[in-house]
């Protein structure tokens, strides 16, 4: 079945660890998107990408990174310079076009201590 | 407005009671508007996908409108059950440079039996 994968579901780490989440879709699906949701707040775009070796900032991109090496892949790394990185982080794909439906993965909840 | 927004951020209705929420978007460059429901520990799914002012969607007892001169969608739920409860998203595409999905803070609907 197509879907979409994040892994790990949950992830601990220590401050001032990087930590790299992980997000696979066997969609081929063009585009990938990176979201943050915090308590009481809806999701908030971190990255994009529309095509393998090109990706976008969102509106909170500072102290995260990504890549796209892959259609497959868009893996967030979550830097030391990320101030407040606890939070639940949502991948999801699409086809290109502005109609297209969204596909998410489950999600994976970060926390730092 | 600049940003989608959601309203109420949640709801609480006895099972059989018919509800609404609001979805409100920028109207400027506006493409479509999407509804997503999202049950605790899932992913979120689609409901439905809007482009035109005054469409009109139906899935069951769950309907959508829009109106995209004045920026905003209402979905409705006809006799509500305790599995519609979910969060309620809203998202808008639109056509300002390379696109992107913008996500509300979603309707945190509860329905008890």
């Amino acid at each position: 079945d197509g879907g979409i994968t994040q892994s790990p579901k949950y992830l601990f780490r220590k401050e001032g660890q990087n930590v790299t989440l992980s997000c696979e879709q066997n969609l081929n699906h063009d585009a990938m998107y990176w979201y943050r949701q915090d308590p009481g707040q809806g999701l908030r775009l971190i990255y994009y990408s529309h095509i393998v070796n090109d990706f976008q900032k969102g509106d909170i991109a500072e102290g995260y990174s990504v890549s796209r090496e892959k259609k497959e892949s868009f893996p967030l790394t979550v830097t030391s310079a990320q101030k407040n990185p606890t939070a639940f982080y949502l991948c999801a794909s699409t086809n290109r076009g502005l109609v297209t439906e969204a596909f998410f993965g489950q999600g994976t909840r970060l926390t730092v201590v | 407005i600049l940003n989608v927004e959601q309203s109420p951020q949640s709801l609480h209705v006895q099972e059989g009671d018919s509800t609404n929420f609001t979805c409100s978007f920028p109207s400027s460059n506006f493409y479509a508007l999407h509804w997503y429901r999202w049950e605790t520990a899932k992913s979120p799914e689609a409901l439905f996908v809007m482009t035109l002012n005054g469409d009109e969607k139906k899935k069951g007892r769950i309907s959508a409108t829009l109106n995209t001169k004045e920026g905003y969608s209402y979905l409705y739920i006809k006799g509500s059950q305790p599995e519609d409860s979910a969060t309620y998203l809203c998202a808008s595409t639109t056509t300002s440079g390379t696109y992107k999905y913008i996500f509300g803070t979603g309707t945190r609907l509860k329905v008890l039996a």
